[in-house]
């Protein structure tokens, strides 16, 4: 079975604009999360989608925001980047139940200047 | 406010010998708990996890211990190989709440098994 794919691997933005990051869970996966991983903050949940929607929620600004589409597969939108957005953005998925095993992708790096 | 503390940045063991990894919690709430590994440039691997219900759970060289009452949780790699070394962080949620789905992490620990 093939993994978590992220898209890009990585991204260069400028402060202002902004990005759309892409994520494809493993087949059959219905839950995707989003964590940012940064040096000082270490890894942080952003939000969950299952089923298109979404069911959770981390203590992420508005300009953070995510859609989940019908085959599962994801998108994470950051809008008026700032330099603290600068991040490895990574996409985690599990089947659906609450005890089932999260597996990550390879992650999004995400440099703003 | 760290809920899920990894206090020791790095560890080196010798191969062969056990690594002890360790993480603490505050939040109560907490009931399932995990390891993650983690290499440069890839996503963390899941480990091993372990449910409140227990204090112990093992899969090859590796397992968990859960000591409810202290809010520590520990990962003991034995033996240790070199291809160990990498980044560990634990992780914790709360199956019992509305978070279900959010693991909340510690920074990690950078284990190094020498040859």
């Amino acid at each position: 079975k093939a993994g978590v794919t992220q898209t890009p691997r990585y991204l260069i933005k400028t402060r202002g604009q902004q990005v759309t990051l892409s994520c494809s869970p493993i087949s059959g996966h219905r839950s995707v999360s989003w964590y940012q991983q940064t040096p000082g903050q270490g890894l942080q949940f952003l939000f969950e989608y299952f089923s298109e929607t979404q069911r959770n929620k981390g203590n992420f600004p508005g300009r953070f925001s995510g859609r989940q589409f019908s085959n599962s597969r994801s998108e994470m939108n950051v809008s008026t980047l700032e330099l603290g957005d600068s991040a490895l953005y990574l996409c985690a998925s599990s089947p659906a139940g609450f005890k089932d095993t999260q597996y990550f992708g390879p992650g999004t790096r995400l440099t703003v200047l | 406010d760290q809920q899920v503390k990894q206090n020791s940045p790095s560890l080196s063991v010798q191969e062969g010998r056990i690594s002890i990894l360790n993480c603490d919690y505050t939040n109560s709430m907490f009931d399932y708990f995990l390891w993650y590994k983690k290499y440069p440039a890839e996503g963390p691997t899941f480990l091993i996890s372990i449910s409140s219900i227990k204090d112990k759970n093992e899969d090859g060289r590796f397992t968990v211990f859960l000591n409810k009452s202290a809010k520590h949780l520990s990962l003991h790699i034995v033996p240790s190989q070199p291809g160990d070394s990498a980044v560990y962080f634990c992780a914790a949620s709360a199956l019992s709440s509305g978070s279900a789905r959010q693991l909340t992490f510690g920074s990690g620990t950078q284990l190094t098994v020498l040859p």
